[in-house]
């Protein structure tokens, strides 16, 4: 079953505006990582926050995770036509472990020059 | 470096027939990631190697469905007796050894199956 789901599914904006996309998952992670996929093919890891982590930033993105409710979201700021990809939220189970990354079903974010 | 590979990029193969997809993975990492994405879909865990212990194959959806670890680098998945439900990207990651809990996987580009 799906441990993170995406929200909203589809987010549609105009460059330069920032895109939001929320996850929220149901057990106690270790960690919570965002991907990009490009075109249905290979991901790319983005960011990832580990629990005792409240907001952490990379370049144009910014992720929170909030435990209590269980929930993270991602944020790019100053929004690109080359940021229109799928957006994933995935969540590490196990400190350490080898337990498979969790995936949610992803944001389809498209951004119109 | 070089990143995953996967063999073949796309696959058409028609029902029933068996299937062989590869994956590379960058060299020197020990834990390795089937997955599977189904149109508009997440992705779905399938199995999962670690170095030389025992395969996780908790995610593999039928008995049709096997993986093998060649040597601690490549993987095959097969999937014998293909059906039409079988068609999707079929995803494979690597990983380096974990230091410090670090989980970030690398994705290979993917081999899309399509069963007729």
């Amino acid at each position: 079953s799906q441990q993170g789901e995406e929200d909203p599914q589809a987010l549609s904006i105009q460059e330069g505006e920032n895109a939001t996309m929320n996850c929220s998952y149901k057990t106690s992670i270790n960690n919570l990582q965002w991907y990009r996929q490009n075109s249905g093919r290979g991901l790319v890891h983005l960011i990832l926050i580990r629990s005792n982590e409240r907001e952490k930033h990379s370049g144009r993105l910014r992720v929170t995770l909030d435990t209590s409710k269980k929930s993270s979201s991602l944020l790019i700021t100053a929004s690109r036509a080359a940021d229109t990809a799928s957006y994933f939220c995935a969540t590490a189970r196990v400190l350490g472990g080898n337990t498979p990354l969790v995936f949610g079903k992803g944001t389809r974010l498209s951004v119109i020059a | 470096g070089a990143g995953v590979s996967q063999s073949p990029s796309n696959k058409v193969t028609e029902k029933g027939k068996d299937v062989e997809l590869r994956c590379d993975p960058i060299s020197g990492h020990t834990a390795l990631y089937w997955y599977r994405q189904s149109l508009g879909q997440g992705l779905e865990f399938l199995i999962y190697f670690q170095g030389n212990s025992a395969p996780d194959k908790s995610g593999l959806p039928s008995d049709r469905f096997s993986a093998e670890r060649t040597g601690g680098s490549v993987s095959t998945l097969t999937i014998q007796r293909t059906q039409q439900e079988d068609s999707a990207v079929y995803l494979c990651a690597s990983r380096p050894r974990l230091a410090g809990g670090w989980e970030t996987q690398y994705f290979g580009p993917g081999t899309r199956l399509l069963v007729l």
